[in-house]
């Protein structure tokens, strides 16, 4: 199985920050990686897939990088709306695998 | 409208079943694969299962192989997954979940349904 390493697990910052959260796989996923937010007692929400496109209806300040084996998701103004908890997931494998998550709280 | 809507959870001991139903509305279900991920109460997500557009192929998570069956109705638009041999390490939300065709991860989520294994 693909195993998907999250990091950081969770990190405080302040509206207007620039937050970047990185995720490894274990073997190479040719891009094939979904970001979501999910904010608690709700669903994920997907954000990108294909590891830099942006979902419909997601703010711009969403971006998705990356190859091969490492990818990163980085918020570039953070708004009082994006406090949440980030995940990754790999579909390059029909056994899909998630990040352990990375929490994101206001300093 | 895309609705997929979970139900079928609740609180049952070890080694009891349940069977989980996931309803889906306002798309061609039989041309979609789906799937199930789970969330334990304070942690991540953990995906479960999936299963092809005909129900003719199916995957499982270790955790849950042997032990758990995902299986369709395209008929009744219906997901399912019976859970057998329960342990209170299956306790969690479980959501099921519509996968992309031309994009990538899961667009639309159900609002997911708690299971609960303790004596």
């Amino acid at each position: 199985d693909i195993q998907m390493t999250q990091s950081p697990s969770s990190l405080s910052a302040s509206v207007g920050d620039r937050v970047t959260i990185t995720c490894r796989a274990s073997q190479g996923i040719s891009n094939s990686l979904a970001w979501y937010q999910q904010k608690p007692g709700k669903a994920p929400k997907l954000l990108l897939y294909a590891a830099s496109r942006l979902e419909s209806g997601v703010p711009s300040r969403f971006s998705g990088s990356g190859s091969g084996t490492d990818y990163t998701l980085t918020i570039s103004s953070l708004q009082p709306e994006d406090f949440a908890t980030y995940y990754c997931q790999q579909y390059y494998s029909t056994l899909w695998t998630f990040g352990q998550g990375t929490k994101v709280e206001i300093k | 409208e895309v609705q997929l809507v979970e139900s079928g959870g609740g609180l049952v001991q070890p080694g009891g079943s349940l069977r989980l139903s996931c309803a889906a509305s306002g798309f061609t279900f039989s041309s979609y694969w789906m799937h199930w991920v789970r969330q334990a109460p304070g942690k991540g997500l953990v995906w479960v299962s999936r299963i092809n557009s005909d129900g003719s192929s199916t995957s499982y998570a270790d955790s849950v192989k042997g032990r758990f069956t995902i299986s369709r109705d395209n008929a009744k638009n219906t997901l399912y997954l019976q859970m057998n041999s329960l342990r209170a390490e299956d306790t969690a939300v479980y959501y099921c979940a519509r996968e992309s065709i031309a994009a990538g991860g899961v667009r639309y989520w159900g609002q997911g349904t708690l299971v609960t294994v303790s004596s």
